[in-house]
């Protein structure tokens, strides 16, 4: 997947736990996109970061979750206190420029199950 | 809200067998791509497309854009058990061309 990477691939945690999901992308590019799918579902929208700034957060549950991209290091989608719910495959997708939906390359996703 | 809705949801065939897949809207969108995503992985760009009426072939695959920019379809001639998976459409907005709107997906299958 055009070298975006994600880690961990899988990860379980209990309901109340903490999940990190991260991401790295491509080389050069500077923008990261994170979308969540639900199982026999489309991808939905959370969050778009440019790095230090979020851009949009209009997909991002108002509770428990939030999202960075650091100056140096790996774009991290935290998840506070994960219920069942919050079991999904989250992706992130990178570009290395704004304004264009169809440069976006995703990575292979973090598969989160919530026990 | 901008959705996009794909049909069918489903869709099994026998290798050899041509199929189209449609993406419908009631919105318009800037640009529309077409994916295909295998299982445990993430969604690979197949191919985008940004005019009203635009038609683009990729090998046996054929992808056009609506005129009114409002829907788009996939037609696949002779499939081969290779074409399974999901296919997701998904549209760039008029107002917010950073944010992807994925359809509902179509997953193939294709008996050899």
């Amino acid at each position: 997947n055009a070298g975006v990477m994600q880690n961990p691939r899988h990860l379980v945690r209990r309901r109340g736990q903490e999940a990190r999901l991260r991401c790295s992308p491509m080389k050069g590019h500077s923008h990261v996109y994170w979308y969540r799918q639900l199982p026999e579902e489309g991808l939905k929208f959370m969050v778009y970061l440019q790095k230090e700034n979020i851009i949009d957060e209009s997909g991002m549950p108002k509770e428990r979750f939030s999202a960075e991209f650091p100056k140096e290091g790996p774009s991290i989608l935290r998840i506070q206190q994960v219920v069942r719910g919050d079991s999904a495959a989250y992706f992130c997708a990178s570009s290395p420029r704004s304004g264009r939906a169809d440069t976006q390359y995703f990575g292979p996703g973090t598969r989160l199950t919530v026990l | 809200t901008q959705l996009l809705e794909q049909s069918p949801q489903f869709l099994s065939i026998q290798e050899g067998e041509n199929l189209t897949v449609y993406c419908n809207s009631s919105s318009v969108f800037s640009s529309l791509q077409w994916y295909r995503q295998e299982p445990g992985e993430g969604p690979v760009l197949l191919v985008t497309v940004v005019t009203g009426g635009e038609v683009k072939k990729l090998k046996r695959l054929t992808f056009q854009f609506g005129d009114a920019r409002k829907d788009s379809s996939l037609h696949i001639t002779a499939a081969q058990p290779g074409d399974t998976g999901l296919y997701l459409c998904a549209g760039s907005a008029l107002y917010n061309t950073d944010k992807l709107i994925f359809g509902t997906g179509t997953r193939l299958q294709v008996f050899p």
